[in-house]
């Protein structure tokens, strides 16, 4: 079946990075682009970036420029997300979440990882 | 970017009601909107698609409408597994979500 597993919990101190991955089976790898998602606790869902797996292009939400990395291992169909220079408001759960549609670029979000907790503190 | 504004934020009701959570977005989107479904411990469930475009395995008693700027989310007839929290997606410019709508036991 389709699923996406997430890496584990990570703790990370402030200024550090942390980089989170996102192992895909079940369907073509490069079928479908693949979204980050973040979610502080109790708060709501907030869209990070986007990343084709063909190309490896990208594109992150403002907020996130210059601290986003998204890249993808077509080898071992994982998607990685690495973000810099962690505060502690960076603490949320983070998602990999799969595009509905085979080659869209506009479309809802169909399959989700479990989340992968970070939590940035001193 | 595009804003989403989600109303009420939190939704008190019984079974049986009919329930109807409005996304109002900051500008056209044309019908390039979801709305999905969150429990507490879980990942978001995608409920709905092109607004209005009910996903396989989804109950007919969820519905959607709307397009350009509003949107509305109704459950006819609101049963116990429906309490959760509900957030809408826009998709025609990248992503983002409505700040959600906790649908709770009155």
């Amino acid at each position: 079946q389709v699923q996406l597993v997430q890496s584990g919990a990570e703790v990370k101190k402030p200024g550090a990075s942390v980089k989170v991955s996102c192992k895909a089976s079940g369907y073509t790898f490069t079928s479908h682009n693949m979204h980050w998602v973040r979610q502080a606790p109790g708060q709501g869902l907030e869209w990070m970036g986007t990343i084709t797996p063909s190309g490896g292009s990208t594109n992150s939400a403002q907020q996130f420029q210059g601290r986003l990395t998204m890249t993808r291992d077509r080898s071992t169909s994982t998607f990685y997300m690495e973000l810099d220079s962690l505060r502690s408001e960076d603490t949320a759960l983070y998602y990999c979440a799969r595009m509905l549609t085979s080659g869209s670029y506009n479309d809802a979000f169909d399959i989700w990882g479990q989340g992968t907790m970070v939590t940035v503190s001193s | 970017d595009i804003q989403m504004t989600q109303s009420p934020s939190t939704l008190s009701a019984s079974v049986g009601d009919r329930v109807t959570i409005t996304c109002r977005a900051s500008q056209s989107i044309s019908n390039w909107l979801a709305w999905y479904q969150q429990k507490p411990g879980k990942a978001p469930r995608l409920l709905m698609n092109k607004a209005s475009s009910l996903e396989s395995g989804v109950p007919s008693r969820f519905s959607g409408s709307g397009s350009g700027t509003e949107f509305t989310l109704t459950i006819s007839s609101l049963q116990p597994e429906d309490f959760a929290t509900y957030y809408c997606q826009q998709y025609n410019s990248y992503s983002s979500f409505g700040g959600g709508t906790k649908v709770e036991i009155k």
